[in-house]
């Protein structure tokens, strides 16, 4: 089955900017969505299909895939950012949807 | 506003079965795809299983094949995930989500506990 891995923890000091990657065997070929979750609550939607943002979630989160890497950046963050962040995608090999392991984002 | 709104969780016996439901609002239930998504304790996400608008086509995590079964009724906008044979590894908060493979919304989730 397909796998995506992240890194299980990134930190960043508020007003830099954090990438937090996504890695998967050609994983620039499929679409990749990212989650954002804090403690005790649901995710939340932060890009999807690579890079587009749904309403509401501030510009400063973008992501890009390419190759084997997809990676989520969030710009000037800010210490709301800290949180669980996950990416996804679908695998039409086993028709099935795969999360990665999740990165926590530590804002120093 | 869209709500989804998850229950039925609860405490069960390994090998006890447990129906799930979502109640939707807030947007045409049938023109969607709708998901299941769990997330045991102090771990991460994991994709449990997805529907099509008219329930023609489901699909299911490995683990959970033969097992669980997710259902829909268009006319009650309600999602459901009937559960089986139920392990210890089952334990977790279980999520429904709209969308087929970006989840744009969900719900708050129910917890299923299976321990003797």
């Amino acid at each position: 089955s397909y796998v995506l891995t992240q890194p299980p923890s990134v930190s960043v000091a508020p007003g830099q900017t954090a990438r937090i990657t996504c890695g998967g065997n050609n994983i620039g070929s499929k679409s990749v969505h990212w989650y954002q979750q804090k403690p005790g609550q649901a995710p939340v939607l932060v890009v999807y299909d690579d890079s587009d943002r749904p309403s509401g979630i501030p510009e400063r989160f973008s992501g890009s895939n390419s190759g084997n890497t997809a990676t989520l950046t969030i710009s000037r963050v800010e210490a709301g950012d800290e949180a669980d962040y996950y990416c996804q995608v679908w695998d039409s090999s086993s028709d099935q949807g795969v999360f990665g392991g999740g990165t926590k984002l530590t804002v120093l | 506003e869209v709500q989804l709104v998850e229950s039925g969780g609860g405490l069960v016996q390994p090998g006890g079965s447990l129906r799930l439901s979502c109640a939707a609002s807030g947007f045409t239930f049938s023109s969607y795809w709708m998901s299941w998504v769990r997330q045991a304790p102090g771990k991460g996400l994991e994709w449990v299983a997805n529907i099509k608008q008219d329930g023609s086509e489901k699909y299911y995590v490995d683990s959970v094949k033969g097992r669980f079964t997710i259902s829909r009724d268009n006319a009650k906008n309600s999602l459901y995930l009937q559960m089986n044979s139920l392990r210890a590894e089952d334990t977790a908060v279980y999520y429904c989500a709209r969308g087929v493979y970006a989840h744009d919304y969900w719900g708050q989730g129910t917890l299923v506990t299976v321990s003797s």
